[in-house]
């Protein structure tokens, strides 16, 4: 069991770059989540995909699209990157209900020139 | 708006020491909370869920008690280990699918 995997570890982009982070699991979770982590800011919520085929927004949607692929997969596209988004994006997935304990991938470092 | 603040932000103890991370949050419509580690440059490994219900979660020396009436959780760490240092976050879960976490309590265990 993998759990969580993400790809790239580390990407570094120029400002108008497109960009997709892939996240897969391997859990038979149904929900996935995109998040981001800033310094002195915790995490925050971009995307989240309750179930195959939906996906809603979180705290901080803008200037990010997803794709929930099917069950495993769950894309987070920049399509014109900016500064404000260096940071770093954490996927993570649970099984959907009140128990929802969510489980983390290993995060990708994103840099934005 | 649920706000999740943790106190302090930064522990420095030596080893042997039992210690104490608080985490309080602003609206007890909560259905569970969740306390997680973060070593640097790393994700967030799960530590102990609670659900709404429950009064406290044990894990080996790890206890996580809730008291959703006054907005707060502890952490508690028996004989810290240089082992234990990384960063705790706190979350909790808001709908069913909602996680707000604090910024975290960075811990520093030396020998």
């Amino acid at each position: 069991n993998a759990g969580v995997t993400q790809t790239p570890k580390f990407q570094v982009l120029k400002t108008g770059q497109s960009m997709t982070l892939q996240c897969a699991q391997d859990m038979n979770h149904n929900s996935m989540y995109w998040y981001r982590q800033d310094p002195g800011m915790g995490l925050r919520l971009i995307y989240y995909s309750a179930s195959e085929g939906t996906t809603d927004k979180g705290e901080v949607p803008n200037g990010y699209n997803v794709s929930r692929l099917n069950k495993r997969e769950f894309s987070l596209r920049l399509e014109s990157a900016a500064p404000s988004q260096t940071s770093v994006y954490f996927c993570a997935s649970s099984i959907q209900g009140l128990y929802n304990e969510q489980f983390f991938g290993p995060g990708t470092r994103l840099t934005v020139l | 708006k649920q706000e999740v603040t943790q106190i302090p932000a930064a522990l420095s103890v030596p080893e042997g020491e039992n210690l104490v991370l608080n985490c309080s949050f602003t609206d007890s419509a909560i259905y569970n909370l969740q306390w997680f580690r973060q070593d640097p440059g790393k994700g967030l490994t799960s530590l102990l869920l609670i659900q709404s219900s429950q009064r406290e979660q044990t894990s080996g020396r790890l206890n996580a008690s809730l008291d959703k009436s006054s907005g707060r959780s502890t952490l508690y760490i028996a004989a810290s280990q240089p082992g234990d240092s990384a960063t705790y976050l706190c979350a909790v879960l808001r709908d069913t699918d909602k996680l707000i976490f604090g910024t975290g309590t960075r811990l520093q265990v030396f020998p």
